[in-house]
């Protein structure tokens, strides 16, 4: 089991530029959660979602942010015009069913926007 | 909706002894509490998690304890090892929720 799949590891992006960062969940997980950690902070929940379904998207930002679970395919947070207060890194986890238990997260995508 | 406060922001132990790192969380429907170990520039790892109808979790060297009562819950780890220094982060959840409320972590410095 190759575990949460994220990539790239590392993005760096110019001011206004579009971001796309993958998530492929662990097999047989078909739920997602992403997370921003902004330096020396805690990690903040942006959103969750099932397959073709977004759940709760309460902590994404309303502008710039949008994120899709295909049928097919991983999971992609897109950062639209992205500015230097989007640098960050952004991690993904999954679960198999509803809900937090055992929660397990990637190794993240380290988005630089220079 | 909920939050989660976490003591202290660094602490700094000599090896052998143990450190105690303390949160408090604000909703009382939070009935999951789970801790991670963070690495620098690692993903944030599971180590020990607790849910609403136990007050205490022991696995070797770590421990939590859950006061529902006060809404705070603690991290022990005993024996402080080189390899304990890390980031640690608790966090809070309503297990029918998907999302995760997370302190803002303990930077642990054990010493040789």
């Amino acid at each position: 089991n190759a575990g949460v799949m994220q990539n790239p590891r590392h993005l760096v992006r110019r001011r206004g530029q579009e971001a796309r960062l993958r998530c492929s969940p662990m097999k047989g997980h078909s739920h997602v959660y992403w997370y921003r950690q902004l330096p020396e902070e805690g990690l903040k929940f942006m959103v969750y979602l099932q397959k073709e379904n977004i759940i709760d998207e309460s902590g994404m930002p309303k502008e710039r942010f949008s994120a899709e679970f295909p049928k097919e395919g991983p999971s992609i947070l897109r950062i639209q015009q992205v500015v230097r207060g989007d640098s960050a890194a952004y991690f993904c986890a999954s679960s198999p069913v509803t809900g937090v238990y055992g929660y397990t997260f990637g190794s993240g995508t380290r988005l630089t926007v220079v | 909706g909920e939050n989660v406060e976490q003591h202290p922001s660094t602490l700094s132990v000599q090896e052998g002894d143990s450190a105690v790192i303390k949160c408090t969380y604000s909703d009382s429907a939070s009935n999951y509490f789970p801790w991670y170990k963070q690495e620098l520039g690692k993903r944030p790892q599971l180590i020990i998690d607790i849910r609403s109808n136990v007050g205490e979790k022991k696995d070797q060297r770590i421990a939590v304890t859950l006061n529902k009562t006060a809404k705070h819950f603690s991290l022990h780890i005993t024996e402080t090892q080189p390899e304990d220094s890390a980031v640690y982060f608790c966090a809070a959840s309503r297990r029918s929720q998907g999302n995760l409320i997370f302190g803002k972590g303990t930077k642990l410095s054990v010493k040789p």
